[in-house]
């Protein structure tokens, strides 16, 4: 079945700095990969979501970028804010079941 | 639609109790997942259901663990007997697989076996 290895476990960057989460799937038929947040207590919430059939996504400061070939994909955050502290997690979808990787904890600090 | 709605929001229940977490998906949704959360293993699938039928529960730790789906809007994850090491919280996520398949996620219950 499909394996997401997510690296790093932690990540501490200064306020304005970028930040990047890496992940790994093992299920060559996955062709959906989303990214989702997590602040202390609360659920973990969509940020931003990439299809197989596309190597790049934007929103603002956020980007995703996705290496098929490779079952690489990524998670970048430009200017980063102390709001943007919280846990992330990657996941990959193969055969309708949604599995995720274990999770960043990232710490902005101002 | 008030998304996903999971109760209880906290549970404290005895070792050797049964528990039972309840969840009702957003509307319209085909596919329902229930996930463990730990400090030490992060999100894990225990199961998942297409249409109302168990697709994968191969995420289900034990015996103990079982889940149902009785109609399109209500599943329950029930843990009989419960023991202290299942202590976590459990999320229900629901999705339009082959459309949108943004997966959303219920509040979450908060299960603690003392």
């Amino acid at each position: 079945g499909e394996n997401v290895e997510q690296h790093p476990s932690t990540l501490s960057v200064q306020e304005g700095d970028s930040a990047v989460i890496k992940c790994t799937y093992s299920d060559s038929a996955s062709n959906y990969f989303p990214w989702y947040k997590q602040e202390l207590g609360k659920r973990p919430q969509l940020i931003i979501d990439i299809r197989s059939n596309v190597g790049e996504k934007k929103d603002q400061r956020i980007a995703v970028t996705l290496n098929k070939t490779a079952k690489h994909f990524s998670l970048h955050i430009t200017e980063t804010q102390p709001e943007d502290s919280a846990v992330y997690f990657c996941a990959a979808l193969a055969t309708n079941k949604l599995i995720f990787g274990t999770g960043t904890l990232l710490a902005v600090q101002p | 639609d008030a998304g996903v709605i999971q109760s209880p929001r906290h549970e404290v229940t005895e070792m050797g109790q049964e528990v039972t977490l309840r969840c009702k998906p957003i509307s319209g949704h085909n596919s329902l997942f229930w996930y463990r959360q730990t400090m030490m293993r992060g999100l894990e699938l225990l199961i998942y259901f297409n249409n109302n039928v168990p697709i994968d529960d191969s995420g289900m730790p034990e015996d103990r663990f079982s889940a149902k789906m009785p109609n399109a809007s209500f599943s329950t994850l029930k843990i009989q007997p419960s023991e202290p090491r299942d202590s976590a919280v459990y999320f229900c996520a629901s999705s339009f697989i082959g459309l949108n398949t943004e997966a959303f996620f219920g509040q979450g219950t908060r299960l603690t076996v003392v």
